[in-house]
């Protein structure tokens, strides 16, 4: 049974492109969140998802960053115009039910530079 | 708002020694998360606690949730350098919704 797998591992983007992370949950997690981690900080909430239904974006940027978690294929988190304050360790969760006493389980993250 | 403080912020001790790592709020906790990051990686479950008072072992790991369920402490017997990580405290917040993780604690254990 594989883990939260998100990919790219790395990402380098310059100012002003695109940048697109995706996040496939354990087999059975219809719950997704989006975490952001700065350098020597812990996480912080982004985005809460659950299949096709956005539950809580409440921890995200209101320009510039969407999510979606489609009834088929990975949940993506995109950041448009990337500014070099995107810079950052970007993890994704995943759990089988809402986290109310839940485990929830962490992917290797991705890590956007914007040069 | 920063609702967990997690003390020390950083710590860098020697294999074999012992020590203890702290989560604080000022508001009541339905249960509490400990995580362990390793660089590189994200962060991996070590317990959960949810009763106040609850003491719970995991080889060398004694995590406690306190009385009032507004605290907890993560103590560490031995140190290896396997321990070395960032230690994350996390509370839900009673609904489905997220976790909220503490400011971390960055443990360095030397040989």
């Amino acid at each position: 049974n594989a883990g939260v797998m998100q990919n790219p591992r790395h990402l380098v983007r310059r100012r002003g492109q695109e940048a697109r992370l995706r996040c496939s949950p354990m087999k059975g997690h219809s719950h997704v969140y989006w975490y952001r981690q700065l350098p020597e900080e812990g996480l912080k909430f982004m985005v809460y998802l659950q299949k096709e239904n956005i539950i809580d974006e409440s921890g995200m940027p209101k320009e510039r960053f969407s999510a979606e978690f489609p009834k088929e294929g990975p949940s993506i988190l995109r950041i448009q115009q990337v500014v070099r304050g995107d810079s950052a360790a970007y993890f994704c969760a995943s759990s089988p039910r809402g986290l109310s006493n839940t485990e929830a389980f962490f992917g290797q993250g991705t890590r956007l530079t914007v040069v | 708002t920063q609702l967990l403080e997690q003390s020390p912020q950083f710590l860098s001790i020697q294999e074999g020694e012992n020590l203890t790592v702290y989560c604080n709020s000022s508001s009541v906790f339905s249960s509490l998360q400990w995580y362990r990051q390793e660089p590189g990686e994200g962060p991996v479950l070590l317990v959960t606690v949810v009763t106040g008072g609850e003491v719970k072992k995991l080889k060398r790991l004694t995590f406690q949730f306190g009385d009032a369920r507004k605290d907890s402490s993560l103590h560490i017997t031995a140190a290896q350098p396997g321990d070395t990580g960032l230690y994350l405290c996390a509370r839900d917040t009673g609904t489905a919704s997220k976790l909220t993780f503490g400011t971390g604690t960055r443990l360095q254990v030397t040989l």
